[in-house]
């Protein structure tokens, strides 16, 4: 199993350029989230998704969009990047697995400035 | 989100101690929390959970306690090594389970 795939590793963008982060899980998970992480802040959520076609916000959902037309992937869309979105971003995925509680499986993350 | 604080940016200790890091969280008890590793450019790997009616969590060298009294959980690596230098984040869920919010991590440097 690959697990959890993102793409690209690395990227930079111009203020007000659009793009889109990859990610795939080959877990049969339900569950996708992104995230970012900033220094000294901590990974926040951004969007999640309960199945394909569901979707939902996070803690810091403005600026970006996602959909889930699969279960595999989730894609996440920066529609008009800006300085601030500048950062780290990882996807994850999860079941209830046998404990009953949402272990994450991360990627190994995109790495985003925005100039 | 609910908010969760780890107390202490960089610890730095010899191998062979112990570490000891700190996550306090605000708010209601959660049903339980868990524990992350992350090295330098990689994504969080889970360690361990532990839930709420559950004093203590060990696995190998890693000891985690739940103390829903002081509202914290202990992260303990003990016979530390410099293999074990990396961040570690506590996290906890909020609102649905699959759902959680990060601490910032506590950076943990083990001298040989």
């Amino acid at each position: 199993n690959a697990g959890v795939t993102q793409t690209p590793k690395f990227q930079v963008l111009k203020t007000g350029q659009s793009m889109t982060l990859q990610c795939a899980q080959d877990m049969n998970h339900e569950y996708m989230s992104w995230y970012r992480q900033d220094p000294g802040m901590g990974l926040r959520l951004i969007h999640y998704s309960v199945g394909a076609g569901i979707t939902d916000q996070g803690e810091v959902p403005n600026g970006y969009n996602v959909s889930r037309s699969t279960t595999e992937d989730f894609p996440l869309r920066l529609l008009s990047a800006a300085p601030s979105q500048t950062s780290v971003y990882f996807c994850a995925s999860s079941s209830p697995g046998t404990s009953g509680a949402y272990e994450q499986y991360f990627g190994p993350g995109t790495r985003l400035t925005v100039t | 989100s609910q908010k969760i604080e780890q107390n202490s940016e960089a610890l730095n200790i010899q191998e062979g101690k112990t570490a000891t890091l700190t996550c306090n969280y605000t708010n209601y008890s959660p049903a339980y929390l868990q524990w992350y590793r992350q090295d330098p450019g990689r994504g969080p790997v889970f360690l361990l959970l532990i839930r709420e009616n559950e004093k203590e969590k060990r696995k190998e060298r890693l000891k985690v306690t739940f103390d829903t009294t002081l509202k914290q959980s202990l992260f303990h690596i003990t016979a530390s090594q410099p293999a074990d230098s990396a961040t570690y984040l506590c996290a906890r869920p909020w609102g649905n389970d699959y759902k959680l919010s990060f601490g910032a991590g506590t950076t943990v440097t083990v001298r040989a």
